[in-house]
């Protein structure tokens, strides 16, 4: 059982370029989310997932897309980086308890 | 403004003292969790207190629920330099047909030999 893994670990972006960050799970669960992490700020939800073919937008989805066809992926996207992007990003999946299952995370600097 | 206010944001003591992680707000949670997070890694949840008055112990860490469901606190007891971490407190409350976590900013705690 691998849990959440999220690929790459690290990345550095120029301000415009795109790029996904990956996020899979194996633990059946139907909840999945993306959070970003700041200095001083805690953890912001992004988008969620309730299930496969279903996404929402949480407290700061601007600049972000996300989709789920599968009940094990949910990649998060960035259309066009920009340097306010800089930031820790996890990936979290939880089932009928609540309890949060985070990744490792991406630490992402946009130049 | 942050829902979940949680204090101190820093805290750096010597191994052997005590201490007490507060997680206060003015909202109603359904249950409360506490995380603790190691640099370079993702949270990993401690414990979930759920009714009003609860208090769980896990060694020497003691999580309490306020008897309202608005607060909770987080005592370590005899600190030792492998509880040094970011503690995050996540209120869970109903919105429409889902559940919302609300997070608080979190409470860096370093813990000197």
């Amino acid at each position: 059982n691998a849990g959440v893994t999220q690929t790459p670990k690290f990345q550095v972006l120029k301000t415009g370029q795109s790029m996904t960050l990956q996020c899979a799970q194996d633990m059946n669960h139907e909840y999945m989310s993306w959070y970003r992490q700041d200095p001083g700020m805690g953890l912001r939800l992004i988008h969620y997932s309730v299930g496969a073919g279903i996404t929402d937008q949480g407290e700061v989805p601007n600049g972000y897309n996300v989709s789920r066809s599968t009940t094990e992926d949910f990649p998060l996207r960035l259309l066009s980086a920009a340097p306010s992007q800089t930031s820790v990003y996890f990936c979290a999946s939880s089932g009928s308890g609540a309890e949060q299952f985070f990744g490792p995370g991406t630490r992402l600097t946009v130049l | 403004t942050q829902l979940l206010e949680q204090s101190p944001q820093f805290l750096s003591i010597q191994e052997g003292e005590n201490l007490t992680v507060y997680c206060n707000s003015s909202s109603v949670f359904s249950s409360l969790q506490w995380y603790r997070q190691e640099p370079g890694e993702g949270p990993v949840l401690l414990v979930t207190v759920v009714t009003g008055g609860e208090v769980k112990k896990l060694k020497r860490l003691t999580f309490q629920f306020g008897d309202a469901r608005k607060d909770s606190s987080l005592h370590i007891t005899a600190a030792q330099p492998g509880d040094t971490g970011l503690y995050l407190c996540a209120g869970k409350r109903k919105m429409d047909s889902n559940y919302q976590l609300i997070w608080g900013a979190g409470t860096k705690l370093i813990i000197k030999p």
